[in-house]
């Protein structure tokens, strides 16, 4: 079983749609949570940390649930700019991060 | 966006040739990371480094050395290339080690190709 696990999708959802995506983690110990945002071709970047209180940016919504080990992310009011791959990552020791395989958004007109 | 280079960004060699992969960073973070990226496996962490001459392995390390001399500069070497290592490159850094928003922040990648 894999330490972080995603549903690899795709989600193919219309604009304006909400949608909502989750990641279960193995590690009990883990300390951190984030997710990243990876484009076709190139390299992930932060969408945003997930604390335990929940977080909101804008029409993203992230939460985490520590004693059901997964954390999740909510895209509300979806924009064809939101077409990507959502990938979530744990950190433990080192700052050492885990990511999942990934899960394909794909926003249509 | 943070200041990490990776170079080359796009090589093709033969299998048994040494390569060396570079990333660069401007930012003085402390921590460096390898990570290769493949269809269906996600990112996986070769190499990391805490520190300048403090390395350790990642979940998928054999076959891959690193350096790191400088706080600046992490190496990835590939001894003797295989065509099982055809893959996209990421170096990632990390600022902090205790809890917190200790993000990992990417190079752009590099593109490898064994043949």
């Amino acid at each position: 079983r894999k330490e972080v696990e995603q549903d690899p999708g795709p989600f193919n959802v219309p604009e304006g749609a909400t949608v909502a995506f989750n990641c279960t983690y193995s590690n009990s110990a883990s300390q951190s949570f984030f997710w990243y945002r990876q484009d076709c071709r190139k390299e992930p970047k932060l969408l945003m940390s997930v604390y335990s209180s929940g977080n909101e940016d804008g029409r993203f919504t992230a939460q985490l649930n520590r004693a059901s080990q997964y954390i999740s992310l909510l895209i509300r009011d979806s924009k064809l700019s939101d077409s990507a791959t959502y990938l979530c990552a744990v950190n433990g020791f080192a700052g050492k991060s885990t990511f999942g395989d990934g899960t394909t958004l794909t926003v249509k007109p | 966006d943070a200041g990490i280079t990776q170079s080359p960004r796009h090589k093709v060699t033969e299998t048994g040739t040494p390569v060396t992969l570079r990333c660069h960073q401007t930012e003085n973070h402390r921590y460096m990371y390898w990570y290769r990226q493949d269809p269906g496996h996600g990112l996986r962490l070769i190499h990391y480094s805490y520190g300048v001459k403090d390395t350790d392995k990642g979940e998928v390390s054999d076959g891959y050395s690193v350096s790191r001399s400088k706080t600046e500069d992490f190496l990835l070497t590939l001894e003797s290339a295989t065509s099982s290592q055809t893959s996209v490159y990421f170096c990632a850094i990390s600022e902090s080690l205790a809890g917190g928003d200790n993000e990992q922040f990417f190079g752009p990648g590099t593109r490898l190709t064994v043949l």
